[in-house]
């Protein structure tokens, strides 16, 4: 078996500032995704990378940028923090091909708070 | 584009009844249709799924309706034990998508 590991758990920031959260994943699957999940609204797509080097805008990118320099890693920037946010940014990964060639594997997700 | 409603925001039974947690999605491309599990504090995990050659599912107490017609789906939980409280997510995607357009998620409780 393998394990999606997210950093940090537990993120606090300052509005407008620059947040990363990292992603990693030893399943050697092809396709990562971060996902943002609000109360209440379920899980919306921000992005999402098909392989290395490979970047998919979902559709709640806005405000993010995302990273895949590793087949194993997966990082997500929040560009400029908004005042009174707080979400779970759920990261995952499937082996290959789209949404519906199989289950998605989330990692226990990362809590932000902005002050 | 496409749009789950999870239509229970919050279920309760007693524990050996059954639970019903339905969904709708608008778009009649949509083919597959996975549940989600998200227990207290974890990540959620996959449960069951159904594509759209079928219209029923069934892995263990766990039973998936598909109503194409309709496009409506819908997970029966059978027997409900304690262990079964959790908040579960109903998606829908089409074939060859990348992305799995998720409900707003259903708390479901199982009292003893």
């Amino acid at each position: 078996g393998g394990i999606i590991t997210q950093t940090p758990k537990f993120l606090i920031g300052q509005e407008g500032q620059k947040l990363t959260l990292k992603c990693q994943q030893n399943f050697n699957h092809d396709t990562m995704y971060w996902y943002r999940q609000d109360s209440g609204k379920g899980l919306r797509l921000i992005y999402y990378s098909i392989t290395e080097n490979d970047l998919q805008k979902g559709d709640l990118s806005e405000g993010y940028d995302a990273s895949r320099e590793k087949k194993s890693s997966f990082s997500l920037t929040v560009t400029s923090a908004q005042k009174n946010e707080m979400a779970v940014f759920l990261c995952a990964s499937s082996p290959w091909g789209g949404a519906d060639t199989g289950q998605l594997y989330f990692g226990e997700g990362s809590k932000l708070t902005v002050l | 584009g496409e749009k789950v409603e999870q239509h229970e925001s919050t279920l309760s039974v007693r524990e050996g009844d059954s639970a019903v947690i339905n969904c709708t999605y608008t778009d009649t491309a949509s083919s597959y249709f996975p549940w989600y599990k998200q227990e207290a504090g974890k990540s959620l995990h996959f449960v069951i799924d159904i594509r759209s050659n079928v219209d029923r599912k069934q892995s263990q107490r766990l039973i998936v309706l598909l109503d194409k017609k309709a496009k409506r789906f819908s997970l029966h939980i059978t027997a409900t034990q304690p262990e079964d409280s959790a908040i579960y997510f109903c998606a829908a995607s089409n074939s060859g998508s990348w992305q799995l357009i998720f409900g707003s998620g259903t708390q479901l409780t199982v009292m003893p």
